[in-house]
């Protein structure tokens, strides 16, 4: 079964600085592997995705993430946050890899990280 | 363009009273569709999933029910609420591997 583990469920960094939220997956099949964010009282938006193909995904607002199968990790990063990206981020797996024609299959979320952002 | 409706924003409802909560998808066809509650500090919790009009899966026993009357409508009820229900209740939708789509939420306070 898949598992998702997201270290710190706080993080703060100050205007500027590298912004890294870690994320270690379990999967016993190739993972799909998801970030998302989320403002309060709003819904999840999706920042990047994993399936296929190059390790090093580029998302929206400056975000990128690697994904090192070694390491079974998936850490979110921003080279220099901004006020507007205090929000709660969420780590998400696939739990089956999606079959042709089909939809995929559920996320597993982790517990997610607070980002807090200090001018 | 596919969009996700979600309604109401927010609710407030006594212990005991029932439950109905609505989510619509449109610009897609044949969507998978979930329900997922997050409560404080406890993260997302998937409720309900669907891969069909009719076709319901519950992932953890609870006092609440879902049902897909049709493609694109998702409805997450409760015949009589506890307090335990209190919570922020997303709905969303997927398509092959393009990730999930999440409605707006509903903030539900039971009092």
């Amino acid at each position: 079964a898949q598992s998702v583990t997201q270290l710190g469920s706080h993080v703060s960094v100050s205007e500027g600085a590298l912004v890294l939220l870690r994320c270690n997956y379990s999967s016993s099949v190739p993972p799909y592997l998801f970030w998302y964010v989320q403002y309060p009282n709003q819904g999840l938006q999706l920042l990047l995705k994993y399936t296929t193909g190059a390790t090093l995904v580029k998302g929206i607002n400056g975000f990128e993430a690697e994904f090192k199968k070694s390491e079974t990790s998936f850490h979110l990063t921003k080279p220099s946050a901004h006020m507007s990206d205090a929000a709660e981020y969420f780590c998400a797996v696939s739990d089956r890899a999606p079959i042709r024609g089909g939809s995929q299959g559920n996320l597993i979320f982790g517990k997610g990280t607070k980002l807090s952002v200090k001018p | 363009s596919q969009t996700i409706h979600q309604w109401p924003a927010t609710l407030v409802q006594p212990v005991g009273s029932p439950l109905s909560l609505e989510c619509t998808v449109e610009g897609t066809s044949n969507p998978n569709l979930y329900w997922y509650r997050q409560a404080a500090g406890r993260g997302l919790q998937l409720l309900f999933y669907s891969v069909g009009i009719g076709q319901i899966s519950s992932e953890v026993p609870q006092n609440l029910s879902a049902s897909r009357p049709q493609d694109r409508q998702f409805i997450l009820s409760s015949k009589k609420l506890l307090l335990s229900d209190s919570g922020f209740y997303l709905c969303a939708w997927s398509l092959h591997n393009s990730g999930y789509t999440f409605g707006s939420g509903t903030r539900l306070t039971v009092v």
